[in-house]
């Protein structure tokens, strides 16, 4: 079965300290990963979403990037954080629904919460 | 701005009661799904209708979908305190990215 890992689950870094957020992803193989930030209270903003390895797309710009050195591990990282960085973060990947024959919907980890002081 | 729009924003309900919240679009889409969220947990899919779909079920929940109005709204049917949670539609925009709309926080008390 496929499952997805995302650590570490809660954080607090000081304002210009780096940041690294790990997910990985086991029994599937070349999927679509997604990065999400929620803040308090809010929907998701869609960050980066990656279709193979070293391929990263980037919806909004801000401090911080993503990498994804193998196909089944996504890494969000900051080189220098700011208070405004804190918040839910979500990794997800594509999968197909099995009820509805194929359309897709995404699988979610668990989140890691940052809080930037 | 591709947001949607949810309403209520919250909404509290006592146990055996229904709870019906609403969302809206703004693309044209394939399908529309709604996710539920614990508390400080991520989000799981709980249905998904497609475009030429009006209405579907599963279980205790109901979605209805008018791709007229770009609309959609799930309903929870003799809800229980384990129902608590936040809910959220989302939709696909452009290849394989998903928006989602600001949520609906559903309160159910014993």
């Amino acid at each position: 079965s496929q499952t997805i890992h995302q650590w570490p689950a809660t954080l607090v870094q000081p304002v210009g300290s780096p940041l690294s957020l790990e997910c990985t992803v086991e029994g599937t193989s070349n999927p679509n990963l997604y990065w999400y930030r929620q803040a308090a209270g809010r929907g998701l903003q869609l960050l980066f979403y990656s279709v193979g390895i070293g391929q990263i797309s980037s919806e909004v710009p801000q401090n911080l990037s993503a990498s994804r050195p193998q196909d089944r591990q996504f890494i969000l990282s900051s080189k220098k954080l700011l208070l405004s960085d804190s918040g839910f973060y979500l990794c997800a990947w594509r999968e197909r629904d099995k009820k509805t024959s194929g359309a897709n919907v995404l699988t979610f980890g668990a989140g890691s919460r940052l809080t930037v002081l | 701005s591709q947001q949607g729009e949810e309403d209520p924003q919250a909404l509290s309900i006592q146990e055996g009661e229904n709870a019906t919240m609403n969302c809206s679009y703004k693309t044209s889409i394939n399908n529309l799904q709604w996710y539920r969220q614990n508390s400080g947990r991520g989000l799981v899919h709980l249905i998904l209708i497609r475009s030429n779909e009006r209405e579907k079920h599963s279980g205790r929940l109901r979605v209805t979908l008018d791709t007229s109005k770009k609309s959609s709204s799930l309903l929870i049917t003799a809800s229980r305190a384990a129902d608590t949670a936040s809910y959220f539609c989302a939709w696909a925009v452009g290849w394989g990215k998903f928006q989602f709309g600001a949520g609906t926080q559903v309160v159910v008390t014993p």
